[in-house]
């Protein structure tokens, strides 16, 4: 059984630097073809792509967001993580990791980050 | 990037019709689309990939088609759990793009 979950902070201070988790179980990322990608939605608003790591360790950024993003893979290939540097109200969103197979075929349940003095 | 225009923006519709919704790339994306389905306080749900594959366990009223640049999606006899946002996606090039979404509702 493929599950993903985020897990992060809830809230921060604008400029800080946002860490987030994504654990996942049911599949291996270092299965050939896997790809985990962050993606982020506003209330109310679409979805935002923002970064992707694959099985051969490749990673791939929105140029958009790029400067201020970094992620990562664990060595076991059970966690994938995203930073975000500098964070301001516009990064207020809830944020998910999904797996890509066959498109984007399973989601975590979204972590709803808060960017407020 | 590749851009996705997405219409309609919101769709009303009765029980049993049926309903289409389509998107339109910046550029060739060679049938590397999927929609998806979003329900309130949900995550998306995979509906179609590769423009006109079916996801597991998703209902067959749903379909996808097109080639190119232009897609859509449709809904065949329009049940009371298809109000939902739906969007489209494409995956042929990073960053992967999302359409800004068609809300769809009980007319």
């Amino acid at each position: 059984q493929v599950t993903l979950k985020e897990s992060g902070p809830g809230m921060l201070q604008p400029s800080k630097t946002l860490s987030l988790t994504c654990s996942f179980s049911g599949f291996s990322l270092s299965t050939s073809g896997m790809v985990v990608s962050w993606i982020r939605q506003p209330s109310g608003k679409s979805l935002e792509w923002l970064a992707a790591i694959d099985w051969d360790g490749d990673k791939y950024y929105n140029p958009s967001l790029k400067s201020r993003l970094t992620v990562s893979k664990d060595t076991s290939n059970t966690q994938v993580f995203l930073k975000i540097t500098s964070v301001d109200i516009a990064d207020t969103a809830t944020y998910y990791c999904a797996r890509r197979r066959l498109g984007f075929d399973y989601w975590g349940q979204g972590v709803m980050v808060t960017v407020s003095s | 990037d590749i851009q996705m225009t997405q219409s309609p923006a919101s769709l009303s519709a009765s029980l049993g019709e049926t309903v289409t919704i389509e998107c339109r790339a910046s550029e060739d994306i060679y049938s590397n689309l999927a929609w998806y389905q979003q329900k309130p306080g949900n995550s998306p749900q995979l509906l179609i990939y590769d423009a006109n594959s079916l996801a597991d366990g998703v209902p067959s009223r749903f379909s996808g088609s097109g080639s190119g640049t232009q897609y859509s999606l449709k809904i065949n006899s329009l049940q009371s759990e298809d109000v939902a946002s739906y969007f489209c996606q494409q995956y042929n090039n990073y960053p992967n793009t999302f359409g800004a979404g068609t809300k769809l509702e009980l007319k």
